[in-house]
């Protein structure tokens, strides 16, 4: 059973470009959870979204930052107009469930580096 | 939701017994403590959920007292591989949804 998949790995844009971040849950899973890591910080979450729903995105900058998680197809997290300050890890996670006692299972990010 | 406090760092070696505790005074009734380790270039990877009392697995322990104010999550005998950020969550309900909130963890160094 494949994990969840992220990718690119690492990605590189100049400022102003738009930067896609795709994630692919875990099998089975329909609950998803981006995370934003900068260096020598911990995680801040994001956006959390379930099949075609976006469930809670308190965490998601009001501007610029977008993310869809379709019937079909991975999930995105769109970043327009990328500025400096967007360079860090992007972590996706799933479950299987929106239950307490659900683990979260993440990718190992995307790098993203905003030149 | 529970907010935590767990040491920066911890420095340990090959051998021994590690123990990280997290404190966690506002727990509500219904959160779990869920720990997770996050080695550099990677997602965090869950390791161990308890809600009260003990729970035990091939990795490692988790000590819960019956006020659950705190957790010790226990470590035998480390290795230089167990050098990484461990993280200490309360996970509960927030606005309708369970929103696993990191915060700075600890970051355990083994040195042989």
């Amino acid at each position: 059973n494949a994990g969840v998949m992220q990718n690119p790995r690492h990605l590189v844009r100049r400022r102003g470009q738009e930067a896609r971040l795709r994630c692919s849950p875990m099998k089975g899973h329909s609950h998803v959870y981006w995370y934003r890591q900068l260096p020598e910080e911990g995680l801040k979450f994001m956006v959390y979204l379930q099949k075609e729903n976006i469930i809670d995105e308190s965490g998601m900058p009001k501007e610029r930052f977008s993310a869809e998680f379709p019937k079909e197809g991975p999930s995105i997290l769109r970043i327009q107009q990328v500025v400096r300050g967007d360079s860090a890890a992007y972590f996706c996670a799933s479950s299987p469930r929106a239950a307490v006692d659900s683990p979260l299972h993440f990718g190992n990010g995307t790098r993203l580096t905003v030149t | 939701l529970a907010k935590t406090t767990q040491p920066i760092s911890m420095d340990s070696y090959e051998g021994q017994e590690v123990n990280i505790t997290c404190s966690h005074n506002n727990i509500a009734t219904n959160d779990y403590i869920t720990w997770y380790q996050q080695f550099p270039s990677q997602g965090p990877r869950f390791i161990i959920q308890g809600y009260k009392t003990k729970v035990t697995n091939e990795v490692a322990s988790l000590f819960i007292p019956a006020d659950r104010k705190s957790s010790t999550l226990s470590l035998p005998r480390v290795s230089l591989s167990d050098t990484a950020v461990y993280y200490c969550l309360v996970v509960g309900l927030s606005g309708g949804s369970y929103i696993p909130t990191f915060g700075r963890g600890t970051s355990l160094i083994v040195h042989p």
